[in-house]
Formats: C-alpha cells, sequence, structure tokens
C-alpha cells in the first residue's frame, strides 16, 4: 500500500462548481498535513496546510480525520485559474514530508 | 530573495553516462530534500538532508544513484551509469525546520532525459 494516496483523476468541473479531493494515509503516526499545487511543468507551491480542526482559506478548505487517517480539500465556487494538480502532503515525521501522487482538476468554463 | 537553484533545467543524455545534477538551498535553510517526477510513479522522495547530514535515504531507487551535500549551500545528485528509465524531472528543495510550516521551496526542477 502507498503511504499516501489521492483520488484518480482527472476531475472535469464548469467554472463556479464545487469540488472535493480526498486523500488517505498509512502511517497513524504521521504528524502533519498539507495541500500543494503544482501547475502544468512547474513546480508544486504549498497552498495550505490542514489543521485537526479544520481550517478555510476563502474558497478552499481543508480537513482531517485521524482516525480515518483522512483528508480532504475542498474547492467552492471553482475559476479557470484553479486548473492545477492537487498533491496532498503528508509530514511521517523527522520532517520527512511524502507526496500522493496528485489529483488533476481541469475547470472549464 | 534567490530561491532554490538547480541547474542544469534540461540534460538529454545516453545511457550509460554519468550525470550530475545540482541544487542550492535557499539561504538559512537547514532541510534540503531531492524528488523525482514521474507520470507513473507522481513526486517520490529519493533522500533528504538535515544540517548537511544525510536523513533518510531509503527512498534512493539502487546503488547507481548518489547524493552528496558538501557545505550548506550545494548538494549533488549523480546518476552512475543512467539508464533510460531514470528520465524524469528531479526537484530539489528546501525548508526551514524551526517554522515547521511543512512548506518546501522548490526548485525548477532538472528535466533529465536519457536515451
Amino acid at each position: 500500500r502507498k503511504e499516501v494516496e489521492q483520488d484518480p483523476g482527472p476531475f472535469n468541473v464548469p467554472e463556479g462548481a464545487t469540488v472535493a479531493f480526498n486523500c488517505t494515509y498509512s502511517n497513524s503516526a504521521s504528524q502533519s498535513f498539507f495541500w500543494y499545487r503544482q501547475d502544468c511543468r512547474k513546480e508544486p507551491k504549498l497552498l495550505m496546510s490542514v489543521y485537526s480542526s479544520g481550517n478555510e482559506d476563502g474558497r478552499f478548505t481543508a480537513q482531517l480525520n485521524r482516525a480515518s487517517q483522512y483528508i480532504s480539500l475542498l474547492i467552492r465556487d471553482s475559476k479557470l485559474s484553479d486548473s492545477a494538480t492537487y498533491l496532498c502532503v503528508v509530514n511521517m515525521g523527522g520532517g520527512k514530508l511524502i507526496f500522493g501522487q496528485g489529483t488533476e482538476l481541469s475547470v472549464k468554463p | 530573495d534567490a530561491g532554490v537553484i538547480q541547474s542544469p533545467r534540461h540534460e538529454v543524455t545516453e545511457m550509460g553516462q554519468e550525470v550530475t545534477l545540482r541544487c542550492k538551498p535557499i539561504s538559512g535553510h537547514d532541510y534540503l530534500f531531492w524528488y523525482r517526477q514521474t507520470m507513473m510513479r507522481g513526486l517520490e522522495l529519493l533522500i533528504y538532508f538535515n544540517n548537511n547530514v544525510p536523513i533518510d535515504d531509503s527512498g534512493m531507487p539502487e546503488d547507481r544513484f548518489s547524493a552528496k551535500m558538501p557545505n550548506a549551500s550545494f548538494s549533488t545528485l549523480k546518476i552512475q551509469p543512467s539508464e533510460p528509465r531514470d528520465s524524469a524531472v528531479y526537484f530539489c528543495a528546501s525548508s526551514l525546520s524551526r517554522t515547521n510550516t511543512g512548506e518546501l521551496f522548490f526548485g525548477e526542477g532538472s528535466r533529465l532525459t536519457v536515451l
């Protein structure tokens, strides 16, 4: 089993839609969690951290369920500029950051 | 401020040749990571360093791969001999541990093609 697994993509949605991505991790001792965004042929960049109580940043909401070892990212009112690959990242401890394979999102007009 | 700097940006080589990828982390960052990205396998962690010391190299695929960090401002990833299956984008990233934000700063990557 992979250490970090994500929904297979691609997700094709119209502008204004709400879309959710899921991610599961295998190591119950994992310490912290993040979502990164990667544009085509670019490097990944931090989108947001994921806190135990859930957190929101504008149109983006991240949630963590430690009991189920599950992380989610919700994007509301999606924009064309949201088109990218979204990567779930887990800190396994000691600074070791493991990336999921990523979920591709394409927002259409 | 300069970000993470990687070189070369692109390299095309023939099977059996030695490849050396270089990375300059952000000044003051104490963690340095090497990742490899392919369509099939996504972003794989190869090795990471803390204060120039290798902490975990379990992701290094085989003995053909080696990485060094002789000082806080420079790291290399070497493949010898290279094989076509090594073709990928190799990313270097650095971070500052004391902030504990999980924010890795990536270089633009080195795109390697082995013929």
